[in-house]
């Protein structure tokens, strides 16, 4: 079992420079949610997706975009590159509406200069 | 809406102590509350999960944690800590429709030898 799989582990990006973060679970699970960790303020949410065609804003969307056209992916896709979105980003995914826990990936970390 | 505190953003701890990380949480419907351990440089791992069922829920590696409704208090334990439990840990609250996780700004444990 693969879980969750996010590429690429490690990006530096110039301002301004777009890019997509991949995510992919082999789980079958409805739900998926992109996250960023910051020093001292925890996860907070991007976007996330109940299922194949819906998708949501989270607590700090602006920047960012997704799509989820298939159950498996759900990329993350920044538009314009800026220096505070220098974070690493997870990808995570649940069934059950999430009364398990979610399955989280190992994670992105992205560098804006 | 739903919120999670943590008290001690840095515990330190003797091998062999007893371990206490606190959690305090805001719900407006019946919480579904978690425990996650992240080691350095990877991504987030579920410790246990309390979903109504026994209010003294055990996890993985030893660590137990007590939900207390009068306190709203899901605080995680474990009796005697080991040098591999060193790590960053996360409490976390499920929204109502379990699209969204609020976690808190994680406790960083260290085990002294």
């Amino acid at each position: 079992n693969a879980g969750v799989t996010q590429t690429p582990k490690f990006q530096v990006l110039k301002t301004g420079q777009s890019m997509t973060l991949q995510c992919a679970q082999d789980m079958n699970h409805e739900y998926m949610s992109w996250y960023r960790q910051d020093p001292g303020m925890g996860l907070r949410l991007i976007h996330y997706s109940v299922g194949a065609g819906i998708t949501d804003q989270g607590e700090v969307p602006n920047g960012y975009n997704v799509s989820r056209s298939t159950t498996e992916d759900f990329p993350l896709r920044l538009l314009s590159a800026a220096p505070s979105q220098t974070s690493v980003y997870f990808c995570a995914s649940s069934a059950d509406r999430a009364k398990r826990g979610y399955t989280f990936g190992s994670g992105t970390r992205l560098t804006v200069v | 809406a739903q919120s999670v505190t943590q008290l001690g953003s840095h515990v330190s701890v003797s091998e062999g102590a007893l371990v206490l990380l606190r959690c305090n949480y805001s719900s407006s419907v019946p919480p579904y509350l978690f425990w996650y351990v992240q080691y350095p440089n990877q991504g987030l791992q579920l410790l246990l999960k309390y979903t109504s069922a026994a209010t003294l829920v055990k996890g993985i590696n030893g660590f137990e944690a007590e939900f207390k409704k009068s306190e709203t208090s899901f605080h995680l334990t474990k009796p005697s800590a080991h040098m591999s439990d060193a790590a960053e840990y996360f409490c976390a609250v499920r929204d109502g429709a379990g699209n969204q996780f609020y976690f808190g700004t994680g406790t960083s444990l260290t085990v002294i030898p």
